[in-house]
């Protein structure tokens, strides 16, 4: 089945303590993509990557780390998380130009 | 500045009833315009896409219409049901860029 696989779905943590989010796609597409979603605001980019070994950043990147060293793999790593990127988290893939395909979201808190 | 404007913010409508959302966007050299559907606590699921030559594109009872000369686009959902009731995100991609614009979307409630 063509999906996108993010883990975990749900992730609590404390301040400062580094973690990953991980983003796996079974569709060969070059396109990733990573939005954050807050009540009120939206979904907002995070960074993007148009192919293995690109990546570029999105309107939120501050406090955010990418890598695309495989094609189907796009993890988020969050180095010093914050209180303020407790948010609902949405991975996504496509080929250029065409629709995404969204993963089920990461739910994450910070205390 | 690239924008997309949505209206209205939420809409409460009765079943069977069509309705019409709306997407402004400022967003410059366009490629392309999406529609999306978004369940609460789920991932946007794509309804359509839309290039510059396209002036109507249907999904069902879905029908997304653009105007690339005023910048406006709309979806119109005939007969609404129950499983309507979601958020409804309009997208818009620049040429030669992934960097997608996202509105902040309209929630729509369907009444029984």
């Amino acid at each position: 089945e063509a999906q996108v696989t993010q883990n975990p779905r749900y992730l609590i943590t404390v301040t400062g303590k580094k973690l990953t989010v991980t983003c796996s796609q079974n569709m060969n597409h070059e396109y990733m993509s990573w939005y954050r979603q807050d009540p009120g605001l939206g979904l907002r980019q995070i960074y993007y990557s148009m192919n293995v070994e690109v990546t570029d950043k999105g309107d939120v990147p501050e406090g955010y780390k990418v890598s695309r060293k495989e094609k189907r793999n796009f993890p988020l790593i969050l180095e010093s998380p914050s209180p303020n990127q407790t948010s609902l988290y949405f991975c996504a893939s496509s080929f250029l130009g065409a629709k995404l395909f969204f993963g089920s979201g990461t739910q994450l808190s910070v205390l | 500045k690239n924008q997309v404007e949505q209206s209205p913010q939420s809409l409460i409508i009765l079943e069977g009833k069509n309705c019409t959302l709306q997407c402004n966007y400022t967003v410059s050299p366009f490629s392309n315009l999406r529609w999306y559907k978004q369940d609460t606590g789920r991932g946007p699921v794509s309804l359509t896409i839309m290039t510059f030559s396209e002036n109507t594109k249907s999904n069902g009872r879905y029908t997304a219409t653009l105007d690339a000369d005023t910048k406006q686009s709309s979806l119109h959902i005939t007969a609404s049901q129950l499983s309507d009731s979601a958020s409804y995100i309009c997208v818009v991609s620049a040429s030669g860029a992934q960097k997608l614009v996202f509105g902040q979307g309209t929630r729509l409630t369907i009444n029984p």
